[in-house]
């Protein structure tokens, strides 16, 4: 099973900021089947980037993912009020389990 | 417009038996994966199981052996059959659909909340 261990376990940032969540797996995965996820309070998770660095439809630029192997990295450049939610990473290849991290909760210092 | 809409949630006692259902619509719903995906109160996401569109299953080992995944690509239904219930599968589920080969979840219902409490 691929274990994905995000941190921080929560990040307090200012609007305007720049914030760099990490996803750490297990082992080495395919950067095909990682992908990020946005969650905010009483709302379902929304798709954000797929195979680690594409922005899924209507996922603002100044969302990028990236990374390779065991390492993986969410940055949102220039925070806005909105972005401030539960970020989840996901690893979704065939060779099961599915797996999601436990969250880096994103939160307005 | 492409949409997933879960029912069949509620209160259910310990060892009994649920059922969900995903309706969908806005996309040919026989050529994906779809998945079933839970988040229990206050929690994060746990992955619960996926069926292929050939039909091919899996399963989180949590559920093995007491839960059912099951698609009818006429009805473009998804189903979620529970038995044996347990408190911790207490949660909201949500159907997801994957892409033409992965278990991916780029598209999710809204969720139904499935409670097991005596």
């Amino acid at each position: 099973e691929i274990v994905l261990t995000q941190s921080p376990g929560t990040l307090s940032l200012s609007p305007g900021e720049r914030a760099t969540l990490s996803c750490r797996a297990s082992q080495s995965v395919s950067s095909n089947y990682l992908a990020w996820f946005q969650q905010k309070p009483g709302q379902v998770p929304r798709l954000l980037i797929y195979g680690a660095s594409s922005r899924a439809t209507a996922t603002p630029d100044r969302f990028s993912g990236s990374g390779s192997g065991t390492d993986y990295t969410l940055t949102i450049t220039t925070l806005e009020p909105e972005d401030f939610a539960v970020y989840y990473c996901q690893y979704y290849g065939t060779s099961f389990p599915v797996t999601f991290g436990q969250g880096t909760r994103l939160e307005i210092k | 417009q492409l949409q997933l809409v879960e029912s069949g949630g509620g209160l259910v006692k310990p060892g009994g038996s649920l059922r969900l259902s995903c309706a969908a619509s806005g996309f040919t719903f026989s050529n994906f994966y779809m998945s079933w995906i839970r988040q229990a109160p206050g929690k994060g996401l746990e992955w619960v199981s996926s069926i292929t569109s050939g039909d091919s299953v899996y399963y989180a080992d949590s559920v093995k052996g007491r839960f059912t995944i099951s698609r009818d690509n006429a009805k473009k239904s998804l189903y979620l059959q529970m038995d044996s219930l347990r408190a911790e599968d207490t949660a909201v589920y949500y159907c997801a659909r994957g892409t033409h080969s992965l278990p991916a979840a780029d598209w999710w219902g809204q969720g139904t909340l499935v409670t097991v409490s005596s």
